[in-house]
């Protein structure tokens, strides 16, 4: 399983854009890049999944360079309750025996400051 | 149900004890997940269910953790001999099984904080 590394934590103002960049220099072939937002006392929540180039929903950005060794999470104009932390996750939805297994780090603490 | 759910939120047991956590997963999701996350850190997987079977359950620390789904629906994680280090909040997730080349958005519960004293 590929082994991803975002910054620990970030501090953004209100109504700022925020970009999360998450590397994963051995990323295979078949992995797909997928980030997920965490608030405290909750369980992760899916943000947005691609395999390269850019995805968008109506929640955020996701950028992914032709090599796909690192991307970013682009979130537009942060409000106080985008604080939380989000995770980059790699790996493949089908491998071999069928097995998905998300592989979380400690992800990036996002806070938003008045 | 809407979501994820898990049963109990909050477990409080004594050191050597014996305990089962329970997960329902959203209707119709075929895919169910155990993940295990400590303060300050990232989930940790533990096991996963494709079906009734554990198609992966190579996240299990030791054999004092066994995990069930007998009929490819809810699920219950089950402790044995509890030890302080056991102390985490037990994730669920539940998803669509997707076949390869497909994206698969996987759905969390809120989790069961284990406190083991």
């Amino acid at each position: 399983l590929a082994k991803t590394t975002q910054p620990i934590s970030m501090d953004s103002y209100e109504g700022q854009e925020v970009n999360i960049t998450c590397s994963h220099n051995n990323i295979a072939t078949n992995d797909y890049i997928t980030w997920y937002q965490q608030f405290p006392s909750q369980g992760p929540r899916f943000i947005i999944q691609g395999y390269k180039t850019k995805v968008t929903n109506e929640v955020a950005s996701l950028f992914i360079p032709a090599d796909r060794k690192s991307s970013t999470l682009s979130l537009p104009r942060v409000s106080l309750s985008d604080t939380a932390v989000y995770y980059c996750l790699v790996g493949s939805p089908y491998s071999g025996a069928g097995s998905y297994q998300l592989t979380f780090g400690k992800g990036t603490k996002l806070s938003v400051i008045p | 149900g809407a979501g994820v759910s898990q049963t109990p939120s909050n477990k409080v047991t004594e050191k050597g004890k014996y305990v089962e956590l329970r997960c329902d997963p959203i209707s119709g999701h075929t895919a169910l997940y155990w993940y295990r996350q400590s303060l300050g850190q990232g989930p940790e997987f533990l096991i996963y269910f494709q079906g009734t079977g554990a198609a992966d359950d190579s996240g299990l620390p030791n054999d004092r953790f066994f995990a069930v789904r007998p009929e490819g629906s809810v699920s219950t994680l089950k402790i044995q001999r509890t030890e302080r280090g056991d102390s985490a909040v037990y994730l669920c997730a539940s998803s669509i099984y997707a076949p390869r080349g497909k994206n698969t958005e996987a759905f969390f519960g809120q989790g069961t904080r284990l406190t083991v004293v």
